[in-house]
C-alpha cells in the first residue's frame, strides 16, 4: 500500500524559513513525479511545485517561486519542501502527492502557521 | 492561469437521490495530443486529504465505487453521485493538469437533506 507522511511544519514568523518533508512508502518513489499542494484551513487546494522523478525539471506557482525550493532524495524515499522568506498568506496546510497530472495519493498535510 | 468555477457551492441531497456537480474551465482541457480532457475530481471528508475519484474526466480510479462517475469536454465537466449515501457527505474538487499551474475549483459541499 502506498503511504506518504508529511512532516516539518510549526509555527514560525514572518520572513522566516522552514522544510517540510514527505517520506513515501509502498511504491518505487523514484519512478514518480511528485507534487505539494496546500490548503489553507477551511478552504480550496491549491497546487504550490512538482518536481519529476530524477529531479530535473521542477516548477512553482507564481506566488512560491524564487522562495520556495523543492527536492527530493530517492534513495531516501523522501520528498522536501524548503519554504523561506515566509508570509502570513503562506499559512496552510501542507500535503504532499504522488504524481503531476492527478494526484493519486496524499499525505495527511502537515499545517504551517506563518504569525508573529 | 486556467481558472476552475465549480456550481453550486453546495448542494444538499435526499439519502439514494443523484448529485450533480459542474466544473467549468476557462479554456479548453482538451489535449489535442491525447484527445484526452486533462481534469480530474476529487473527495474530500473532514479532517483527511483528498481522495482522487476521476482522471481524465471520466475514467474512474481503481476502487472507487461506479455510482460515481464524470463526463464532459472542453470546458464543461459534471460529476455524478448516483443513489447518494451517508459516507458521500464531503468537499468534491475539480482539477486541471492540462497546464502548469495546475488550478483546482473552489470546492462544492454536498451534505444530506
Amino acid at each position: 500500500e502506498v503511504y506518504l507522511v508529511d512532516s516539518g511544519g510549526g509555527l514560525v514568523q514572518p520572513g522566516g524559513s522552514l522544510r517540510l518533508s514527505c517520506a513515501a512508502s509502498g511504491f518505487t518513489f523514484s519512478d514518480y513525479w511528485m507534487t505539494w499542494v496546500r490548503q489553507v484551513p477551511g478552504k480550496g487546494l491549491a497546487w504550490v511545485a512538482h518536481i519529476n522523478p530524477d529531479g530535473s525539471e521542477k516548477e512553482f506557482v507564481d506566488s512560491v517561486r524564487g522562495r520556495f525550493a523543492i527536492s527530493r532524495d530517492n534513495a531516501k524515499n523522501s520528498l522536501f519542501l524548503q519554504m523561506s522568506r515566509l508570509r502570513a498568506d503562506d499559512t496552510a496546510v501542507y500535503y504532499c502527492a504522488r504524481g503531476h497530472w492527478w494526484f493519486e495519493a496524499w499525505g495527511q498535510g502537515t499545517l504551517v502557521t506563518v504569525s508573529s | 492561469d486556467i481558472v476552475m468555477t465549480q456550481s453550486p457551492d453546495s448542494l444538499a441531497v435526499s439519502l439514494g437521490e443523484r448529485a450533480t456537480i459542474n466544473c467549468k474551465t476557462s479554456q479548453s482541457v482538451l489535449s489535442s495530443s491525447s484527445n484526452k480532457n486533462d481534469l480530474a475530481w476529487y473527495q474530500q471528508k473532514p479532517g483527511q486529504p483528498p481522495k482522487l475519484l476521476i482522471y481524465w474526466a471520466s475514467t474512474r480510479e481503481s476502487g472507487v465505487p461506479d455510482r460515481f462517475s464524470g463526463s464532459g469536454s472542453g470546458t464543461d465537466f459534471t460529476l455524478t453521485v448516483n443513489s447518494l449515501q451517508a459516507e458521500d457527505v464531503a468537499v468534491y474538487y475539480c482539477q486541471q493538469f492540462y497546464t502548469t499551474p495546475r488550478t483546482f475549483g473552489q470546492g462544492t459541499k454536498v451534505d444530506i437533506k
